[in-house]
Protein backbone atom coordinates (compact mmCIF):
# COMPACT_ATOMS: atom_id res chain seq x y z
CA UNK A 1 0.00 0.00 0.00
CA UNK A 2 1.85 3.38 -0.88
CA UNK A 3 1.79 5.94 1.74
CA UNK A 4 1.13 9.37 1.89
CA UNK A 5 2.75 11.54 -1.41
CA UNK A 6 4.05 14.82 -1.07
CA UNK A 7 4.92 16.74 -4.37
CA UNK A 8 7.04 18.57 -4.99
CA UNK A 9 9.85 17.43 -2.67
CA UNK A 10 11.95 20.83 -2.86
CA UNK A 11 10.69 23.94 -3.81
CA UNK A 12 12.90 27.82 -4.34
CA UNK A 13 10.21 30.82 -4.14
CA UNK A 14 10.66 34.88 -4.06
CA UNK A 15 9.18 36.67 -2.28
CA UNK A 16 5.58 37.82 -2.91
CA UNK A 17 5.08 34.89 -5.29
CA UNK A 18 2.35 32.01 -4.59
CA UNK A 19 2.91 28.21 -4.38
CA UNK A 20 0.65 25.50 -3.92
CA UNK A 21 1.94 22.14 -2.22
CA UNK A 22 0.08 18.88 -3.21
CA UNK A 23 -0.64 15.45 -0.44
CA UNK A 24 -2.14 12.11 -1.77
CA UNK A 25 -3.40 10.55 1.42
CA UNK A 26 -2.93 6.73 1.83
CA UNK A 27 -5.78 4.88 -0.19
CA UNK A 28 -8.86 4.87 1.56
CA UNK A 29 -7.72 7.77 3.66
CA UNK A 30 -10.14 10.65 4.69
CA UNK A 31 -8.52 12.85 6.78
CA UNK A 32 -5.72 15.13 5.64
CA UNK A 33 -3.86 17.69 7.94
CA UNK A 34 -0.97 19.72 7.19
CA UNK A 35 1.64 20.48 9.58
CA UNK A 36 4.77 23.37 9.23
CA UNK A 37 8.17 22.74 10.90
CA UNK A 38 10.38 25.41 11.48
CA UNK A 39 13.90 25.22 13.93
CA UNK A 40 12.13 28.11 15.81
CA UNK A 41 9.12 27.23 16.04
CA UNK A 42 8.80 23.39 15.87
CA UNK A 43 5.71 21.55 14.01
CA UNK A 44 2.71 23.91 13.79
CA UNK A 45 -0.92 22.49 13.38
CA UNK A 46 -2.01 24.05 9.70
CA UNK A 47 -5.50 22.86 8.77
CA UNK A 48 -7.20 19.86 8.66
CA UNK A 49 -9.50 18.63 6.28
CA UNK A 50 -12.24 15.04 6.37
CA UNK A 51 -14.59 14.95 3.09
CA UNK A 52 -13.67 17.86 1.53
CA UNK A 53 -14.37 20.09 4.55
CA UNK A 54 -12.16 22.15 6.99
CA UNK A 55 -11.93 20.53 10.05
CA UNK A 56 -9.84 22.75 11.89
CA UNK A 57 -7.67 25.54 11.56
CA UNK A 58 -4.06 26.39 13.66
CA UNK A 59 -3.17 30.19 13.68
CA UNK A 60 -2.20 30.80 10.95
CA UNK A 61 -2.77 34.02 8.79
CA UNK A 62 -5.09 33.99 5.62
CA UNK A 63 -2.13 33.78 2.77
CA UNK A 64 -2.42 30.20 4.01
CA UNK A 65 -5.18 27.79 2.50
CA UNK A 66 -6.17 24.96 1.63
CA UNK A 67 -8.64 22.37 -0.27
CA UNK A 68 -9.49 18.87 0.07
CA UNK A 69 -10.92 17.66 -3.24
CA UNK A 70 -13.47 14.33 -3.44
CA UNK A 71 -10.71 11.76 -4.31
CA UNK A 72 -9.17 12.80 -0.62
CA UNK A 73 -6.20 14.79 -1.93
CA UNK A 74 -5.36 17.74 -0.47
CA UNK A 75 -3.92 20.80 -1.74
CA UNK A 76 -2.24 24.33 0.74
CA UNK A 77 -1.74 27.35 -1.16
CA UNK A 78 1.05 30.17 0.14
CA UNK A 79 0.07 33.82 -1.07
CA UNK A 80 2.58 36.53 -0.95
CA UNK A 81 4.98 34.42 0.15
CA UNK A 82 7.77 35.74 2.60
CA UNK A 83 11.17 35.13 3.65
CA UNK A 84 9.60 33.47 7.24
CA UNK A 85 7.61 31.04 5.14
CA UNK A 86 11.10 28.90 4.25
CA UNK A 87 10.15 25.80 6.19
CA UNK A 88 9.45 21.82 5.81
CA UNK A 89 5.64 21.32 5.53
CA UNK A 90 4.19 18.05 6.02
CA UNK A 91 1.28 16.27 5.11
CA UNK A 92 -0.32 13.62 7.38
CA UNK A 93 -3.24 11.25 6.61
CA UNK A 94 -5.85 9.30 8.79
CA UNK A 95 -8.42 6.08 7.99
CA UNK A 96 -10.80 9.28 10.23
CA UNK A 97 -11.48 12.05 12.19
CA UNK A 98 -9.13 12.02 15.11
CA UNK A 99 -7.36 8.74 14.37
CA UNK A 100 -3.47 7.11 13.78
CA UNK A 101 -1.87 9.84 11.52
CA UNK A 102 0.58 9.15 9.07
CA UNK A 103 3.24 11.31 7.04
CA UNK A 104 3.91 11.95 3.90
CA UNK A 105 8.33 13.04 3.20
CA UNK A 106 7.34 16.86 3.02
CA UNK A 107 7.84 19.83 0.92
CA UNK A 108 10.76 21.25 1.96
CA UNK A 109 10.41 25.36 0.69
CA UNK A 110 12.76 27.98 0.48
CA UNK A 111 11.69 31.46 -0.40
CA UNK A 112 14.42 33.81 -1.07
CA UNK B 1 -4.65 25.27 25.24
CA UNK B 2 -2.25 22.10 25.89
CA UNK B 3 1.38 21.34 26.66
CA UNK B 4 3.31 19.28 25.71
CA UNK B 5 7.10 18.75 27.01
CA UNK B 6 9.57 16.37 26.26
CA UNK B 7 12.97 15.69 27.87
CA UNK B 8 15.48 15.15 27.79
CA UNK B 9 16.09 17.70 25.02
CA UNK B 10 19.50 15.85 23.77
CA UNK B 11 20.92 12.76 24.65
CA UNK B 12 23.91 11.21 23.58
CA UNK B 13 24.78 7.28 24.13
CA UNK B 14 26.94 4.27 22.99
CA UNK B 15 25.94 1.97 21.07
CA UNK B 16 24.48 -0.87 23.00
CA UNK B 17 22.99 1.57 25.75
CA UNK B 18 19.26 1.70 27.24
CA UNK B 19 17.30 4.58 27.16
CA UNK B 20 13.76 6.45 28.19
CA UNK B 21 12.57 9.17 26.76
CA UNK B 22 9.43 11.24 28.33
CA UNK B 23 6.83 12.96 27.42
CA UNK B 24 4.10 14.84 29.62
CA UNK B 25 1.22 16.50 28.78
CA UNK B 26 -1.04 19.20 30.97
CA UNK B 27 -4.83 18.19 29.55
CA UNK B 28 -6.62 14.82 28.89
CA UNK B 29 -6.33 13.33 25.40
CA UNK B 30 -7.22 10.83 22.94
CA UNK B 31 -4.71 10.31 20.84
CA UNK B 32 -0.87 10.04 21.53
CA UNK B 33 1.84 9.21 19.21
CA UNK B 34 6.04 8.72 18.61
CA UNK B 35 7.44 9.41 15.68
CA UNK B 36 11.35 9.54 14.69
CA UNK B 37 12.12 11.85 12.11
CA UNK B 38 14.65 10.59 9.86
CA UNK B 39 17.36 12.40 8.24
CA UNK B 40 15.31 13.87 5.42
CA UNK B 41 12.77 15.33 7.78
CA UNK B 42 9.97 12.41 7.10
CA UNK B 43 7.86 11.09 10.49
CA UNK B 44 8.39 7.70 11.04
CA UNK B 45 4.94 6.17 12.95
CA UNK B 46 6.59 4.34 16.00
CA UNK B 47 3.65 4.04 18.37
CA UNK B 48 -0.25 5.11 18.48
CA UNK B 49 -0.64 4.70 22.46
CA UNK B 50 -3.29 6.74 24.32
CA UNK B 51 -3.09 4.52 26.94
CA UNK B 52 -1.53 1.54 27.91
CA UNK B 53 1.97 -0.38 27.00
CA UNK B 54 3.12 -1.65 23.43
CA UNK B 55 6.09 -3.05 22.39
CA UNK B 56 8.00 -3.31 18.76
CA UNK B 57 11.04 -4.75 18.95
CA UNK B 58 13.86 -3.13 20.74
CA UNK B 59 11.31 -0.03 21.14
CA UNK B 60 8.17 -0.29 24.12
CA UNK B 61 6.05 2.80 24.95
CA UNK B 62 4.43 3.19 28.16
CA UNK B 63 1.29 6.01 28.51
CA UNK B 64 -0.17 6.97 31.63
CA UNK B 65 -3.36 8.61 30.62
CA UNK B 66 -4.18 9.56 34.31
CA UNK B 67 -0.90 10.94 35.24
CA UNK B 68 -0.14 12.60 31.94
CA UNK B 69 3.21 11.38 30.61
CA UNK B 70 4.29 8.63 28.22
CA UNK B 71 7.31 7.13 27.89
CA UNK B 72 9.80 5.78 24.92
CA UNK B 73 11.75 2.91 25.82
CA UNK B 74 14.90 2.26 23.49
CA UNK B 75 16.78 -0.59 24.42
CA UNK B 76 20.36 -1.76 23.02
CA UNK B 77 20.31 1.20 20.71
CA UNK B 78 22.15 1.01 16.91
CA UNK B 79 23.82 4.01 15.36
CA UNK B 80 20.39 4.21 13.40
CA UNK B 81 18.20 5.14 16.00
CA UNK B 82 20.17 8.42 16.07
CA UNK B 83 17.55 11.31 14.96
CA UNK B 84 14.61 13.46 16.43
CA UNK B 85 12.03 11.42 18.36
CA UNK B 86 8.76 13.34 18.81
CA UNK B 87 5.90 13.06 21.01
CA UNK B 88 2.16 13.87 19.48
CA UNK B 89 -1.19 14.32 21.28
CA UNK B 90 -4.68 15.17 20.04
CA UNK B 91 -7.28 16.52 22.16
CA UNK B 92 -10.78 15.79 22.60
CA UNK B 93 -12.20 19.16 21.48
CA UNK B 94 -10.07 19.67 18.42
CA UNK B 95 -10.26 16.95 15.81
CA UNK B 96 -7.35 15.66 14.36
CA UNK B 97 -5.24 18.01 15.14
CA UNK B 98 -1.44 17.06 16.53
CA UNK B 99 0.44 19.37 19.19
CA UNK B 100 3.77 18.38 19.15
CA UNK B 101 6.70 18.80 21.85
CA UNK B 102 9.66 20.06 20.84
CA UNK B 103 11.57 16.56 20.49
CA UNK B 104 14.63 14.81 21.52
CA UNK B 105 17.48 14.67 19.61
CA UNK B 106 19.10 11.40 20.01
CA UNK B 107 22.85 11.06 18.49
CA UNK B 108 24.09 6.98 19.43
CA UNK B 109 27.59 7.00 18.44
CA UNK B 110 29.63 3.62 17.57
Amino acid sequence: KAGVTQTPRYLIKTRGQQVTLSCSPISGHRSVSWYQQTPGQGLQFLFEYFSETQRNKGNFPGRFSGRQFSNSRSEMNVSTLELGDSALYLCASSLAWRAEAFFGQGTRLTVV
Amino acid sequence: GIQVEQSPPDLILQEGANSTLRCNFSDSVNNLQWFHQNPWGQLINLFYIPSGTKQNGRLSATTVATERYSLLYISSSQTTDSGVYFCAVGVYNQGGKLIFGQGTELSVKP
